[in-house]
């Protein structure tokens, strides 16, 4: 069962232009949701994040938006720069738990060209 | 502030050997994590420790799988014997809260 998806696997945009990742969860008692970044032979890097309270969150060229009522999520990249060509994870986890556990979609590779 | 630290960074065993991974966390992250990531798809937690606790084991394939946080500070993660499907990248992450830090993985290929 996946609880997180992200359904496309690979984003291609143009320099300077926006880029937006999609997310999808299913279960309603994830109340916080991450953004991670990888490149080739590294760990993934925490990106931005936000809560269940809030329907926008915005750090710099990056800015998340939530919409509970869909179980959805999306990244929003503006400009887009050929150094954010990476894979894209989002997370999400639950308050609830008290453990801390994060369940990750599958990814998706995101190119940009110059 | 030095991240997370993880060794080896690549090993490449045949089937039915034995392997083990390294993790040192950040200092003072009580929080441990042990992923493993196949091509294609996202992390999975495979162990979480709170110290030298196990937390959460749900996903780990306690048959083949272990691990251990001695000190509740560096931990180890041993896979003994190796099946070519255990071929992944294994993440080891750090928390103090709920922003989690990773190391750079070590990528396993099993022969």
């Amino acid at each position: 069962d996946q609880q997180v998806k992200q359904n496309s696997p690979s984003l291609s945009v143009q320099e300077g232009r926006i880029s937006i990742l999609n997310c999808d969860y299913t279960n309603s008692m994830f109340d916080y949701f991450l953004w991670y970044k990888k490149y080739p032979a590294e760990g993934p890097t925490f990106l931005i994040s936000i809560s269940s309270i809030k329907d926008k969150n915005e750090d710099g060229r990056f800015t998340v938006f939530l919409n509970k009522s869909a179980k959805h999520l999306s990244l929003h990249i503006v400009p887009s720069q050929p150094g954010d060509s990476a894979v894209y994870f989002c997370a999400a986890g639950s308050g609830s738990s008290n453990t801390g556990k994060l369940i990750f979609g599958q990814g998706t590779t995101l190119q940009v060209k110059p | 502030e030095a991240g997370v630290a993880q060794s080896p960074r690549y090993k490449i065993i045949e089937k039915r050997q034995s392997v083990a991974f390294w993790c040192n966390p950040i200092s003072g992250h009580a929080t441990l994590y042990w992923y493993q990531q196949i091509l294609g798809q996202g992390p999975k937690l495979l162990i979480q420790f709170q110290n030298n606790g196990v937390v959460d084991d749900s996903q780990l394939p306690k048959d083949r799988f272990s691990a251990e946080r001695l000190k509740g500070v560096d931990s180890t993660l041993k896979i003994q014997p190796a099946k070519l499907e255990d071929s992944a990248v294994y993440l080891c992450a750090s928390s103090l809260a709920v922003k989690q830090y990773f190391g750079p993985g070590t990528r396993l290929t099993v022969t």
